[in-house]
């Protein structure tokens, strides 16, 4: 079956330091990946997306993501992780089928220490 | 001015009742989205309508009832609420099917069965 694991429950990191944030996926085919942001009391926005082509995908807010097929993963990662940065961050896998779905990580939070 | 906006933010009611959740978007999009998201913070999708008509149902119970007068409107009516109902519901829109729309997500309805 089809599934999104993001080992990291919570990651607190300090403010100006580097983030990654992991993502493995588990899909037969060509898989559509994606990354969300929730922050607290708000619904998810798309930081970035990728469907194919350059391995390496930039988003908003200064994100960016590789994906590695040898690896099943899609690991998120920021240069400099600003205050403002401090959410749930959800990795996920889209399902093409006769209509297309998503499916989510269960979330990783991350915490920005001052 | 809002652009996925459900209604109420906050609802509190007791085991047995029936309500219903107001979803509303104004941006013309064609496809629109009912999540659940579980206290340990798992998104999943319900339910799928594209042009009011739907298209994707994941094995919710008969008790949830989502509805679409038109495409800019998806609410969700819940029956005999049970206990484990309790969960923040996101009402989401894109423009179309397929993973090149991207989805847009309202703040969330924080449901709370007593």
């Amino acid at each position: 079956a089809q599934s999104v694991t993001q080992p990291d429950i919570h990651i607190t990191v300090s403010e100006g330091a580097s983030l990654e944030l992991r993502c493995n996926y588990s899909y037969g085919a060509t898989p559509y990946l994606f990354w969300y942001v929730q922050s607290p009391g708000q619904g998810l926005q798309l930081l970035l997306k990728y469907f194919s082509g350059d391995t390496l995908v930039q988003g908003i807010k200064g994100f960016e993501a590789e994906f590695k097929r040898s690896q099943s993963s899609f690991n998120l990662r920021k240069p400099s992780v600003h205050w403002s940065d401090a959410a749930e961050y959800f990795c996920a896998v889209g399902l093409y089928s006769s209509a297309s779905k998503i499916i989510f990580g269960s979330g990783t939070r991350l915490s920005i220490r001052p | 001015d809002t652009a996925v906006s459900q209604t109420p933010k906050y609802l509190v009611t007791q085991m047995g009742n029936d309500k219903s959740i107001k979803c509303e978007q104004n941006l013309g999009h064609d496809t629109m989205y009912w999540y659940k998201q579980d206290s340990k913070k798992f998104l999943k999708i319900m339910f799928s309508y594209n042009n009011k008509e739907l298209i994707i149902n994941e094995t919710v119970p008969n008790r949830f009832s989502p509805k679409s007068p038109d495409k800019a409107h998806l609410n969700l009516h819940i029956n005999s609420l049970e206990l484990g109902d309790s969960a923040v519901y996101f009402c989401a829109s894109s423009p179309g099917q397929g993973f090149n729309q991207p989805q847009h997500f309202g703040d969330g309805t924080r449901l709370s069965i007593l």
